[in-house]
């Protein structure tokens, strides 16, 4: 299959830790690159590869992979990480670049 | 400053035409592959077209094959989305965005333009 799940809606307790996950066939080959959107934003990187960051993400944000599923963790939810997030796969050839639906992040 | 400038976008019937570019600086822009990826209002993310680096081969989503084109400028340090027959569904906000493949193997899409908006509509 070359689609990508997300849960459409997850919420935190502020400082609690949330898991937010990403499902699909092509995550057993390529890893998941994970993309914050903030509304009238446009998308900024997160994470990428088995647990990589960009400078300037907080370390609260981490990755994981098991079997076709990719996860993002945030450990300690701040109210500036309420936004969507949306993981997106890329096989080796490019001709197969897919995104997952999102999913909206509520920090209570 | 790293920057990706998305121009080009605005209002057009269906069945029109539209141009849209991307003006990079303060990144590495001519060994890179360049793609488009467009969000429809309320929406998510949905990759458009690509680009090699050198310019000379384009993948295009199903949805805009035979109706859209892909191209650069390295010199120029520019990307364009050629846009005919446009639908009513291709109305959204379109990204350009640098894809990155590090030595790890790792595929990222990073930075990103603030977008440029297409509305289809008569």
């Amino acid at each position: 299959s070359s689609e990508l799940t997300q849960d459409p809606a997850v919420s935190v307790a502020l400082g609690q830790t949330v898991r937010i996950t990403c499902q699909g066939d092509s995550l057993t080959k390529n890893y998941a690159s994970w993309y914050r959107q903030k509304p009238g934003q446009a998308p900024v990187l997160v994470l990428y590869g088995k647990n990589s960051r960009p400078s300037g993400i907080p370390d609260r944000f981490s990755g994981s992979t098991s079997g076709n599923t990719s996860s993002l963790t945030i450990t300690g939810a701040q109210a500036e990480d309420e936004a969507d997030y949306f993981c997106n796969s890329q096989d080796s050839s490019d001709s197969n670049v897919i995104f997952g639906g999102g999913t909206k992040l509520t920090v209570l | 400053e790293v920057q990706l400038v998305e121009s080009g976008g605005g209002l057009v019937q269906p069945g029109g035409s539209l141009r849209l570019s991307c003006a990079a600086s303060g990144i590495t822009f001519s060994t890179f592959r360049m793609h488009w990826v467009r969000q429809a209002p309320g929406k998510g993310l949905v990759w458009v077209s690509s680009i090699n680096s050198d310019g000379d081969s384009g993948n295009h989503a199903d949805s805009v094959k035979g109706r859209f084109t892909i191209s650069r400028d390295n010199a120029r340090k520019t990307l364009s989305l050629h846009m005919n027959n446009l639908r009513l569904e291709d109305t959204g906000v379109y990204y350009c965005t640098r894809g990155n493949w590090n030595t790890r193997g790792y595929k990222y899409f990073d930075p990103w333009g603030q977008g440029t908006q297409v509305i289809v509509s008569s």
